[in-house]
């Protein structure tokens, strides 16, 4: 069963304007959620998690991240996109003891 | 320090033959993952190493793959008889403890392509 959902294969967005990458999860319980990204030839690198508390989570990079439990989502934001910003993204979810990626949303920015 | 190490880089081999892919975690975690990446797709969770614990094997593929880890320190990751679809990039992952409180430290991968 799908346990993280990331509808869109590929983002653009121009310099400078707000960005959202969107994620859904469907598992039982509280959610444990996670951002990484992937730089082109490079690791992962963990952006951001989820675990409770404050439903408007801020990671690295300028990035920050809204839980919202009645839609089950939990989509990665930025104010101000950067080119350097231009990456694969991956939602994850924990399911039982294990970690579950989405498929990853490629992210353009363009100059 | 050094982050999470894997080798070799990269690995061409041919359809039937076997290979061992290398992990090494960072010092003192005591988590780690096996996770494969084919080409468009995400990643898609293989198999994971908890302090002495019995390793979850619940995501490899078939009994071509198997995965050892001595104590808390190196990794491979064996695909025995390998085929085509085997080919993906292999990353390895350490974290400090079980998820989901730790965030995992990726290594770069291995690239392996089956001829």
């Amino acid at each position: 069963a799908q346990s993280v959902a990331q509808p869109e294969d590929q983002v653009n967005v121009a310099e400078g304007n707000p960005l959202t990458v969107k994620c859904t999860y469907s598992v039982s319980g509280n959610p444990y959620l996670f951002w990484y990204v992937q730089y082109p030839n490079r690791g992962l690198q963990f952006l951001l998690k989820y675990i409770t508390g404050d439903n408007l989570v801020k990671g690295s990079y300028g990035f920050e991240a809204e839980f919202n439990k009645s839609q089950t989502s939990f989509h990665l934001k930025k104010p101000s996109a950067l080119v350097s910003d231009s990456a694969l993204y991956f939602c994850a979810v924990k399911r039982d003891d294990k970690i579950i990626f989405g498929k990853g949303t490629r992210l353009h920015i363009l100059p | 320090g050094a982050g999470v190490s894997q080798s070799p880089s990269n690995k061409v081999t041919e359809k039937g033959k076997d290979v061992e892919l290398r992990c090494d975690p960072i010092s003192g975690h005591t988590a780690l993952y096996w996770y494969r990446q084919r080409l468009g797709q995400g990643l898609e969770f293989l198999i994971y190493f908890q302090g002495n614990s019995a390793p979850d094997k619940s995501g490899l593929p078939s009994d071509r793959f198997s995965a050892e880890r001595t104590g808390e320190s190196v990794s491979t990751l064996t695909i025995q008889r390998t085929q085509q679809e085997d080919s993906a990039v292999y990353l390895c992952a350490s974290s400090l403890a079980r998820v989901p409180y730790n965030e995992q430290f990726f290594g770069p991968g291995t690239r392996l392509t089956v001829l």
